[in-house]
């Protein structure tokens, strides 16, 4: 079935450290992937997006390229900040199943000032 | 604001009790979700709505039920609450189109004793 890996938590960076986090797929169909991120107490948020390879999602700083090659839809940003601590969650979603996405276990990521 | 609202916030049951968990959504979105969020578990799909007047079971559909009451609203029940049961709720909401992300609500700590 359709699934996703994530890399383990925790991350704890410096700030101003340089970010990755390491996801890749596997799915039946041609997926769309996506980041979202989760601060503390609160709802998940999406962060990008990208729906086709090569596609290159980014927001706030961060980034992530669809490798289709590679199954992979790695988090990467240039400088991090203590704002940044968050937990970080790679999900993929598959054409005609009723757009349902389906999660990694989630990256927490702590940012130290 | 537009988005996803979930009722309650936080809610403490004993074991065997029941209750039922709002969401509504003021998108007009077609599709609605239910997740919950374990440690180290990411989030898994309960029970989902493609679109009004259908639902179907997620990954973990056991001792739960749904309705999807009209577009706007979809409730999840917990008929005779257990300890396993215990976890954090989110519910989400997205249009039937290939490649959109959720939006999800702010969740519900629910807590069996």
């Amino acid at each position: 079935g359709d699934s996703v890996t994530q890399m383990e938590g925790p991350v704890t960076l410096s700030e101003e450290a340089f970010l990755t986090i390491n996801c890749t797929y596997t799915a039946t169909g041609y997926p769309s992937l996506f980041w979202y991120v989760q601060y503390p107490g609160e709802g998940l948020q999406l962060l990008l997006k990208a729906t086709k390879a090569d596609d290159k999602g980014s927001n706030k700083g961060f980034e992530a390229t669809y490798r289709k090659e590679t199954t992979s839809f790695h988090l990467e940003k240039g400088s991090v900040q203590v704002s940044d601590s968050a937990v970080y969650f790679c999900a993929l979603s598959v054409q005609n199943q009723g757009g349902k996405l389906i999660f990694g276990q989630g990256t927490e990521l702590s940012v130290k000032p | 604001n537009a988005g996803v609202t979930q009722t309650p916030k936080f809610q403490v049951l004993k074991t065997g009790q029941s209750m039922t968990l709002q969401c509504a959504q003021d998108m007009n979105h077609n599709s609605m979700y239910w997740y919950r969020q374990d440690p180290g578990m990411g989030l898994r799909l309960i029970y989902y709505s493609a679109s009004e007047g259908t639902t179907d079971k997620g990954e973990v559909p056991n001792g739960y039920n749904v309705s999807r009451l009209n577009k706007r609203e979809f409730s999840l029940r917990l008929e005779s609450a257990a300890p396993s049961q215990t976890s954090v709720y989110f519910c989400a909401s997205s249009e039937t189109v290939w490649g959109y992300g959720y939006t999800f609500g702010s969740g519900t700590r629910l807590t069996v004793v």
